[in-house]
């Protein structure tokens, strides 16, 4: 069965300070991994959308990073801010299997930032 | 370019009470779906549409329905809520199959089910 594995469950840091978050996956065959970011009554948002041959990819100050190898993939949060305080949600597609949609969601790591 | 919206933002049923949850998008989107969201737990699938007329079941279905008759819109119906209905409902659009693009959400609709 797919499965999307996310640590920590949540996280407290400090205004300015970086952070690292991590998604661990059982999903095959692999098409593309996918950070959301979601905050507090609102829809996820989508970050990043990496393919298997795509290492890095930056939005901004969030960069997240794919070993497609160990099926692990990082979400780097580089000099935080109070409105990076969401859920972060890491989503795996299959070409088939999975959901009936071809996705398997995470259950989101909750970052808090604290000034 | 309004993206997707979702009507109710809440909502509070009784037990056995039906309703419509409204979703529409002004993208021209073929492919729409619709997840709930409970605490703890990850998105999970309801129903999902891949053009107008076609709709198909998700990983947790009982107790909804739903119709794609325009491409814009994709209702999901409760029939008879119940407690275990008790969610946030997301509904999502994107241009071709989910696992290829990106898909955007709504900004869901928090049901209470007493």
């Amino acid at each position: 069965k797919n499965q999307v594995e996310q640590s920590p469950q949540s996280l407290i840091i400090l205004e300015g300070k970086n952070c690292t978050l991590q998604c661990n996956y059982t999903v095959s065959p692999f098409s593309n991994l996918r950070w959301y970011k979601q905050d507090t009554g609102r829809g996820p948002v989508s970050l990043t959308i990496m393919t298997f041959s795509e290492n890095t990819k930056s939005n901004g100050r969030y960069t997240a990073t794919l070993d497609a190898d160990t099926k692990q993939s990082s979400l780097h949060i580089t000099a935080s801010q109070l409105s990076d305080s969401a859920s972060y949600i890491c989503v795996v597609s299959a070409d088939s299997g999975g959901g009936a949609d071809g996705l398997t969601f995470g259950k989101g790591t909750h970052l808090i930032i604290q000034p | 370019n309004a993206g997707v919206t979702q009507t109710p933002k809440f909502q509070v049923l009784k037990t056995g009470q039906s309703m419509t949850l409204q979703c529409a998008q002004d993208m021209n989107h073929e492919y729409m779906s619709w997840y709930r969201q409970d605490p703890g737990m990850g998105l999970r699938l309801i129903h999902y549409s891949v053009g107008a007329g076609i709709t198909d079941q998700g990983e947790v279905p009982n107790g909804y329905n739903v119709s794609r008759s325009t491409t814009e819109d994709f209702p999901l119906r409760l029939l008879s809520a119940a407690p275990s209905q008790t969610s946030v409902y997301f509904c999502a659009s994107s241009y071709s199959k989910w696992s290829e693009t990106e898909q955007f959400f709504g900004p869901g609709t928090r049901l209470t089910v007493l």
